[in-house]
């Protein structure tokens, strides 16, 4: 079955600092990849995807591409903003059925 | 975009007392809702499918006669925490399938205290 190990958190990085959240996933097959954002007292939202290998998906400046050899799909951003700190999440499509599985998730600190 | 919405978002009710969590889809239908707790700094635990018109599956571990789930309409699904203890405050997400992938919308949870 899928699994997903996530970089550890918290990350402290001040504004306009250059982002990496780390992903790998082990998977049969290929499945689908998500981050999800959770702002302070939130639920969940849905930030960027990649259905397939070497897809990059992109929102608000973050990016992550679909490494199938590698088998990651690292969150990246140029410049975060304070208005980013929130707690990511890297999931992966389990396979059995279209239910998510759940990284630990990054909570993201972005200081001014 | 769809919208799921929770409600309530907050809540806090006395040991003994049941509590019920609502999650409507506003503008889809969903036949399937999943149901999450989230302790604090970890991830989202995946407690239960909740199926319209069907009997909930719950994961392994997750007290059913505890966490009442009932799917009634194809846009309503709640979850009721009966006989509440301390040890259940958490925070409650429910979610539905935006389609037939596995790319889901994501009710804006539920703090519940129990004091």
């Amino acid at each position: 079955g899928n699994s997903v190990t996530q970089m550890e958190g918290p990350v402290t990085l001040s504004e306009e600092a250059f982002l990496t959240i780390n992903c790998t996933y082990t998977a049969t097959g290929y499945p689908s990849l998500f981050w999800y954002v959770q702002y302070p007292g939130e639920g969940l939202q849905l930030l960027l995807k990649a259905t397939k290998a070497d897809d990059k998906g992109s929102n608000k400046g973050f990016e992550a591409t679909y490494r199938k050899e590698t088998t990651s799909f690292h969150l990246e951003k140029g410049s975060v903003q304070v208005s980013d700190s929130a707690v990511y999440f890297c999931a992966p499509h389990k396979d059995s059925n279209y239910q998510l599985i759940w990284g630990a998730g990054t909570k993201l600190i972005i200081k001014p | 975009g769809a919208v799921v919405s929770q409600h309530p978002s907050r809540v806090i009710c006395k040991s003994g007392t049941s509590v019920k969590i609502e999650c409507r889809s506003l503008d889809f239908q969903a036949t399937t809702m999943f149901w999450y707790r989230q302790f604090p700094k970890q991830s989202l635990m995946l407690m239960a499918t909740s199926n319209e018109g069907s009997k909930a599956t719950y994961e392994q571990g997750v007290e059913k006669d505890k966490f009442l789930i009932n799917h009634a309409s194809l846009t309503l699904s709640t979850l009721t925490v009966t006989s509440a203890h301390p040890e259940d405050s958490s925070f409650y997400i429910c979610s539905a399938p935006a389609g037939t992938g596995p790319e889901a919308f994501f009710g804006q949870g539920t703090r519940l205290t129990v004091v």
